[in-house]
């Protein structure tokens, strides 16, 4: 057990529609990524964010957006999702030289 | 330049066999290069990493070798297990810390047949 907590596993909804998904991280880490896993993409770095402030971002969609709360939790919002953002995001997190430590992902199926 | 570029895309051993996995790089600022395991329903975990001031580093059975002249790395399984059947990922990054973000590689399935 990695110490990093998604929620939900698993979520379909439909096109158009709205979801947000929630990271905790391990206990003590500042930062927390997020990553997209597809087929056709592989891990894709979307966002990073370390004690509440946005870090780093990668490949990340207008339509996507992220934050870091002061408990250090961190929420993955997708809006107007299409078919081809159906994927398993993943959140990771780590503090000072330490790897990364992922969640084990949460499975969008977008219909 | 951020890529990594990793192969084979799959890989089928026999138990005991020696799996290998390549990986190369363009950025020459990247000084980071883990390599993580997949399982199924899991997410990523970190197996071993390597800086580019070494050309190896083993831990238990698993060796990576570095080429820094080639911008090349790659990851070795000894003695294969089926317990080893995995995605496995090549990533790299420029520096360990919090404030770093890994770019990976496109991830290898590897099955070890008992």
């Amino acid at each position: 057990d990695s110490g990093v907590t998604q929620t939900p596993k698993h979520l379909i909804t439909a096109t158009g529609q709205r979801v947000t998904l929630r990271c905790s991280p391990r206990s003590g880490d500042l930062s927390v990524y997020w990553y997209q896993q597809s087929l056709d993409q592989g891990l894709q770095f979307l966002i990073q964010y370390y004690n509440g402030e946005e870090r780093a971002k990668g490949n990340i969609l207008e339509r996507f957006s992220a934050q870091q709360f002061p408990d250090l939790h961190s929420e993955l919002n997708l809006s107007s999702l299409e078919l081809g953002d159906s994927a398993l995001y993943f959140c990771a997190s780590s503090v000072g030289v330490s790897p990364l430590h992922f969640g084990n992902g949460t499975r969008l199926t977008v219909t | 330049q951020q890529q990594v570029k990793q192969s084979p895309q799959s890989l089928i051993v026999q138990k005991g066999g020696i799996p290998i996995i390549n990986c190369a790089y363009e950025n020459t600022a990247f000084d980071y290069f883990p390599w993580y395991q997949q399982f199924p329903g899991k997410g990523p975990a970190l197996l071993i990493a390597i800086r580019p001031d070494v050309s190896e580093k083993k831990e238990g059975r698993f060796t990576i070798s570095f080429n820094k002249s080639a911008k090349q790395f790659s990851l070795h399984i000894m003695d294969s297990q089926p317990g080893d059947s995995a995605t496995y990922f090549c990533a790299a990054s420029i520096g360990e810390t919090s404030g770093s973000r890994l770019t990976f590689g496109e991830g290898t399935q590897l099955t070890v047949n008992p």
